[in-house]
């Protein structure tokens, strides 16, 4: 079964320094996805990603947060300037079908 | 996106089926349901959905009833592995539309 995956599985970072957290979506799905999830708390939506550009983003998503896809398979999220308040795990997802989504398992970020 | 209540936790034994419960009296006539599950820290695992037939696959069984204001996920025999959050929620269907996750109900299937 298509899975969508996600690197690395864990990152460890120092409050202040930049961060890529790196997704490869399911081939032939046409919409992308990244949502958070810090810990003990409900999985928040981020930002989604069609034909190379956004269409829609949360609150959350502010100027300090960017995705890109930088060729054909990756999909991508930066954190320019990381804050303690990033902690969390974030999850890529992608679509094809209107059956939902498919959800990578996750980068763990601390922020330390 | 209507709003969705479900009960915060249940229990059920394994090897019986487990009914998962969701409100939804405010839905469209053009919101599916979805159900999802966390198992622990993993991503979310979609499960079924449906509009206003009932629905079922190798995972589940949804029911959805004939005024479509509320629905009942059905595990038919669960296993230790069933243990997860899940996740009731209602939008429309389509590309692009992004799913709002609420608490969930934690089912713990027990020995």
């Amino acid at each position: 079964e298509p899975e969508v995956t996600q690197t690395p599985s864990h990152q460890v970072t120092q409050m202040g320094q930049e961060v890529i957290l790196r997704c490869v979506p399911i081939s032939n799905h046409l919409y992308f996805y990244w949502y958070r999830q810090i810990l003990g708390q409900k999985v928040e939506f981020l930002v989604s990603f069609y034909n190379n550009e956004i269409s829609e983003k949360s609150e959350i998503f502010d100027d300090q947060f960017s995705v890109e896809r930088p060729d054909g398979s990756n999909f991508t999220l930066k954190i320019r300037s990381t804050k303690l308040e990033d902690s969390a795990m974030y999850f890529c997802a992608s679509s094809g079908q209107h059956y939902g989504y498919t959800f990578g398992s996750g980068t763990r970020l601390t922020v330390v | 996106d209507a709003k969705t209540t479900q009960p915060p936790s249940m229990d059920c034994a394994e090897g019986r089926a487990a009914n998962l419960p969701c409100n939804h009296s405010t839905i469209s006539g053009n919101e599916y349901v979805y159900w999802y599950r966390q198992i622990h820290s993993q991503g979310p695992q979609y499960i079924i959905h449906g509009l206003k037939n009932n629905e079922t696959n190798e995972m589940a069984s949804l029911i959805i009833t004939e005024d479509r204001k509320s629905s009942t996920l059905i595990l038919p025999h669960a296993t230790l592995r069933d243990t997860a959050v899940y996740y009731c929620i209602v939008r429309v269907s389509g590309y692009g539309q992004n799913f709002v996750f609420g608490p969930g109900t934690r089912l713990s299937v027990l020995p």
